[in-house]
């Protein structure tokens, strides 16, 4: 079992649609929890960090952390052709610094 | 602020040349990361420095790779011989601190004839 699995989708929206993305992990230890955002033959952009559980927005970004059931979700409102790219998902634990495990990423399409 | 910059942006080379990828962290970062993506994996961690010394080079793939970070500003990657199988888009990524995020470059996509 991979330690974090991540839906490839594709998964294709309408304009200003609400978008979820998802990931599940198998780590109880995992603290720290990352989503980036990668455009097409760019590098992976920082989105959103948290650590623990709860819930964290920045704009139109809102990032949840549900540790009881290891399960971790990035919602998108008012959704726009500029987030369309692949959404990855990542997280560590505390003492283990340097391991960030990786979702494999979900490929997302906002039509406009 | 400059990135993480790396370059070359894009390498086409045969089969059992020595490939060298090269990463300038951001500065000011004390942690370096080597990544690999392929379609099939995600992204793979290969190496991680902390102030210039290697600490877990566990997912270097075979003894073909090997990295060094001969300063905090400068960091490569060598594949030698390369082979078909290597073929994919290497990352470098640093932080400032163990309990901050890494922030990537734009790779440099590699392919091996």
């Amino acid at each position: 079992q991979k330690e974090v699995e991540q839906d490839p989708g594709p998964l294709s929206v309408p304009e200003g649609a609400i978008v979820s993305l998802n990931c599940t992990y198998s780590n109880s230890a995992f603290q720290y929890f990352m989503w980036y955002r990668q455009y097409s033959r760019k590098g992976p952009e920082l989105l959103m960090y948290t650590y623990s559980s709860g819930n964290k927005e920045d704009g139109r970004f809102t990032a949840q952390v549900d540790k009881s059931s290891k399960y971790i979700s990035l919602f998108i409102r008012d959704s726009q052709p500029s987030d369309s790219a692949t959404y990855l998902c990542a997280m560590r634990t505390k003492n283990t610094g340097n391991q960030f495990y990786f979702g494999t990423g979900t490929s997302l399409t906002v039509i406009p | 602020d400059a990135g993480v910059i790396q370059s070359p942006r894009h390498e086409v080379t045969e089969m059992g040349q020595e490939v060298t990828l090269r990463c300038k962290p951001i500065s000011g970062h004390n942690s370096l990361f080597w990544y690999r993506q392929t379609m099939m994996r995600g992204l793979e961690l290969l190496i991680y420095f902390n102030n210039n010394v290697p600490i877990d080079d566990s997912g270097m793939p075979e003894d073909r790779f090997s990295a060094k970070m001969p300063n905090a500003s400068f960091s490569t990657l060598k594949i030698q011989p390369s082979e078909p199988r290597d073929s994919a888009v290497y990352f470098c990524a640093s932080r400032w601190t163990a309990n901050q995020p890494q922030h990537f470059g734009d790779g440099t996509r590699l392919s091996i004839l």
